[in-house]
């Protein structure tokens, strides 16, 4: 079974664009969850998604937001890009939410010049 | 705020077991604790879970207390390919949802 796939896997922006980052679950899980890791702050949790709906968020602006589709992919938006939002973004999928095992991705790492 | 301590860093010999302890004193009852490793700048791999009772799989061993406040991650037999960032996470529960908590985690080096 193919694992979490996200793309792209390198992207480079300006201060003041945004971005749109696309995760594909595994085949058969329906629960997506967003992280981010900076060297500073480590990993911390952005959004969870299941059913295309948004069940939890971590402590983010408004300009970090994300959406799923009815085949479970989802996809995070930053806007008004600033350079603290340089980091690896990470997607993780489990078959539920709650209790299931989280499976990441090999993230997307975004430097905002 | 993670629920979990660990200590920053720890060496190993290659071959021999690699023994990672955690602490989770203010772990509740019902919660579970999840080990993943990350090697340099690649999506966490996830390792093993366990509530109460010790857990094995062929990646790794999970010892947890009888009090449940603290765990050791035991790699039986380290190899440099082990060489990563170990964390120890505490499920945590927001809103009716559960999130994974990261702390700052464990590097652990495998030295040859």
């Amino acid at each position: 079974k193919a694992g979490v796939t996200q793309t792209p896997r390198y992207l480079i922006k300006t201060r003041g664009q945004q971005v749109t980052l696309s995760c594909s679950p595994i085949s058969g899980h329906r629960s997506v969850s967003w992280y981010q890791q900076t060297p500073g702050q480590g990993l911390q949790f952005l959004f969870e998604y299941f059913s295309e709906t948004q069940r939890n968020k971590g402590n983010f602006p408004g300009r970090f937001s994300g959406r799923q589709f009815s085949n479970s992919r989802s996809e995070m938006n930053v806007s008004t890009l600033e350079l603290g939002d340089s980091a690896l973004y990470l997607c993780a999928s489990s078959p539920f939410p709650g209790r299931e095992t989280q499976y990441f991705g090999p993230g997307t790492r975004l430097l905002v010049l | 705020d993670a629920k979990t301590t660990q200590p920053t860093s720890m060496d190993c010999a290659e071959g021999r077991a690699a023994n990672l302890p955690c602490n989770h004193s203010t772990i509740s009852g019902n919660e579970y604790v999840y080990w993943y490793r990350q090697i340099h700048s690649q999506g966490p791999q996830y390792i093993i879970h366990g509530l109460k009772n010790n857990e094995t799989n062929e990646m790794a061993s999970l010892i947890i207390t009888e009090d449940r406040k603290s765990s050791t991650l035991i790699l039986p037999h380290a190899t440099l390919r082990d060489t990563a960032v170990y964390y120890c996470i505490v499920r945590v529960t927001q809103g009716g949802s559960e999130k994974l908590v990261f702390g700052k985690g464990t590097k652990l080096t495998v030295n040859p």
